[in-house]
């Protein structure tokens, strides 16, 4: 069985431009959330989705924002790129809400 | 606010020793804790995990403590293998609205041969 798959695996962008990154749950998995991981430091969670809807935000400002399809897959984006922003995008999905998260690869973001 | 965090950045053993790594954490009422492994360039991966009416927990050669009273949690390897060697983190979960999970820094592990 496939796992979490992300897209795209590496990311260059400058500062003030826009991103969005894929994420194809674990097939049967109705939930993902996203976390960011800047460079020696551990996941930070952004958003959870369950069944098209945010079930929980992180400590993130607006510029970040994310939405689930009907097929569960999600995507993440952010507005107006900081330099502070270059980090690993980690998705996870889980049966629901409640259960262990799967985590996929991560998208690499890096912003000059 | 809540926090997990790890006592050690680094730590380096031979194959064959067993490693110890630890873990604080500051939420009382936290319920839930999980092991995660991250090798480079990938994304972390569950090891083990313990839930608050339990203080130990065994799976193949790993063993997860949890003492509540000091609010420390630990991870034991057995005999440490080369394909151990990975930054390791454990993680709180915080249910509000959505289950998020708390990770702390990470402890590098290196294992020599």
């Amino acid at each position: 069985d496939a796992g979490v798959t992300q897209s795209p695996t590496h990311l260059i962008k400058t500062r003030g431009q826009h991103v969005t990154l894929r994420c194809s749950p674990i097939s049967g998995h109705k939930s993902v959330s996203w976390y960011q991981q800047v460079l020696g430091q551990g996941p930070q969670f952004i958003f959870q989705y369950y069944e098209k809807e945010e079930r929980g935000r992180g400590n993130f400002p607006d510029r970040f924002s994310a939405r689930q399809f009907p097929n569960y897959s999600s995507e993440l984006n952010v507005n107006a790129l900081l330099l502070g922003d270059s980090a690993l995008y980690l998705c996870a999905s889980s049966l629901d809400t409640q259960n262990e998260q799967f985590f996929g690869p991560g998208t690499r973001l890096t912003v000059l | 606010g809540e926090s997990v965090g790890l006592h050690l950045p680094t730590l380096s053993v031979q194959e064959g020793d067993n490693s110890i790594i630890n873990c604080a954490y500051s939420n009382s009422a936290s319920d839930y804790f999980i092991w995660y492994k991250q090798e480079s360039g990938k994304g972390p991966q569950f090891i083990i995990d313990i839930r608050s009416n339990m203080d130990k927990r065994q799976g193949q050669r790993v063993t997860v403590l949890l003492n509540k009273t000091v609010k420390h949690l630990s991870l034991q390897i057995a005999a440490t293998q080369p394909g151990d060697s990975a930054v390791y983190f454990c993680a709180e979960e915080y249910n509000q609205a959505g289950t998020a999970l708390i990770f702390g820094k990470g402890t590098t592990l290196s294992v020599s041969s």
